[in-house]
């Protein structure tokens, strides 16, 4: 089967720095990617990791562990604006996304 | 660009009704995406295409549902006929080959009473 696993909520207050985890079961993985989705909008990318490490992106991160099964996205300097959805999606057969559940991170002043 | 379009953006409709989902990719974007969107089931991916042929489309739930794409420029995702069950926002996306960024339409909203 396949299953990606990331906690349902994070809150956090401006400012601060925020991890999102997520572990993945799949077959045919070719990469991790992270979507941002706004309340009534839709998702946007963010990064995407096909090999071990880090990448960063202004004030966000990805990180991959192929062995492990295991990525992250790293939030740094927490604004409110980044309050919304986060999902992580195995990239399969280099093209479909399969997405967790999300993760509904809460900024707060 | 405009982006990925797709209408209408609310349907609202009675069971039993067919519904004709639309979608218009980025221009030059060869591969296009419906995914369905639910509290309880999350995002699903229903069917992709690559240069306009179905490759995949083993999400897609029961017969009721189809898909097609006519021509690089168009896409429908059909119901018929349509249940309660079937309420959720509808996306459409296209990506570029060669490149790991989907792009995502605004969504349909749609409600079967």
């Amino acid at each position: 089967g396949q299953s990606l696993e990331q906690p349902s909520e994070v809150t956090a207050v401006e400012g601060a720095i925020v991890q999102i985890n997520c572990t993945y079961q799949t077959s045919g993985f070719y990469g991790l990617s992270w979507y941002q989705q706004h309340d009534g909008g839709a998702p946007t990318f963010l990064s995407y990791n096909a090999l071990d490490g880090l990448e960063e992106t202004g004030r966000f991160s990805s990180f991959l562990s192929r062995s492990d099964s295991y990525g992250y996205l790293l939030l740094q300097e927490l604004q409110m604006k980044d309050s919304a959805s986060y999902f992580c999606a195995v990239n399969q057969a280099g093209t479909a996304l399969i997405f967790g559940k999300g993760t509904t991170l809460s900024v707060s002043s | 660009d405009a982006g990925v379009i797709q209408s209408p953006r609310h349907e609202v409709t009675e069971m039993g009704q067919e519904v004709t989902l639309r979608c218009k990719p980025i221009s030059g974007h060869d591969y296009l995406f419906w995914y369905r969107q639910t509290m309880m089931r999350g995002l699903e991916l229903l069917i992709y295409f690559n240069n306009n042929v179905p490759i995949d489309d083993s999400g897609m739930p029961e017969d009721r549902f189809s898909a097609k794409m006519p021509n690089a420029s168009f896409s429908t995702l059909k119901i018929q006929p349509s249940e309660p069950r079937d309420s959720a926002v509808y996306f459409c996306a296209s990506r570029e080959t060669g490149k790991n960024e989907q792009f995502f339409g605004p969504g349909t909203r749609l409600t079967v009473l």
